[in-house]
């Protein structure tokens, strides 16, 4: 069964520096997201991303935040200037065509800021 | 602010019985309906979709959706130990953004 894939499975960071997360979508999926889940607390959305453009953000999508689509299969996160509060699970997401197609989830990459 | 709520838990059922989950959300909006369950330390991974008021079931899973009183339920017939897990109720409104709740903790005990 095709799966979301991302890598790296954990990340450590010293605070200040620039990270990014990348990410496998599912091959015939159009619409890629990121969200993440801080430790004990709910996962939340921060983007959703279609036809080479970010569809929807939330507000703790800052201008720390970047997404890109570098080439036809990867989809990266970029975070500038870490914070220890953004240590977190960072979940990519994709689903088909259509609003309301189920999202598959990749195994999360775990983003710890020192 | 649009809110999906859950009851924590944990919910505790013998192994066998009927896990009964529920879900209330805000946004009457809301279109779409998915559960997903969460092992520690892992990612979400889909269970059931629901988009119409009524039933819907898949092997031992049952997702009940009722638009007028903004619930969503899960029922697992004949839980398992390996049903032990968070599961988390997820919606969406115009767009495809999931709005998570916090999720119900389940155990299913021998």
């Amino acid at each position: 069964e095709p799966e979301v894939t991302q890598t790296p499975s954990h990340q450590v960071t010293q605070m200040g520096q620039e990270v990014i997360l990348r990410c496998v979508p599912i091959s015939n999926h159009l619409y890629f997201y990121w969200y993440r889940q801080i430790l004990g607390q709910k996962v939340e959305f921060l983007v959703s991303f279609y036809n080479n453009e970010i569809s929807e953000k939330s507000e703790i999508f800052d201008d720390q935040f970047s997404v890109e689509r570098p080439d036809g299969s990867n989809f990266t996160l970029k975070i500038r200037s870490t914070k220890l509060e953004d240590s977190a699970m960072y979940f990519c997401a994709s689903s088909g065509e259509g609003s309301n197609q189920p999202q598959h989830f990749g195994d999360g990459t775990r983003l710890s800021i020192l | 602010q649009k809110e999906v709520e859950q009851n924590s838990g944990p919910l505790s059922v013998p192994e066998g019985a009927i896990a009964s989950l529920n879900c209330t959300y805000s946004d009457r909006g809301s279109q779409s309906f998915f559960w997903y369950r969460q092992y520690s330390g892992k990612s979400p991974e889909l269970i059931m979709s629901i988009y119409s008021n009524g039933d819907k079931e898949d092997g031992r899973f049952t997702a009940q959706l009722n638009k007028a009183s903004q619930y969503v339920s899960l029922l697992i017939r004949d839980s398992q130990p390996s049903d032990s897990a968070t599961y988390l109720c997820a919606t969406t409104g115009g767009g495809n953004k999931l709005t998570f709740g916090t999720g119900t903790q389940l155990k299913v005990e021998l």
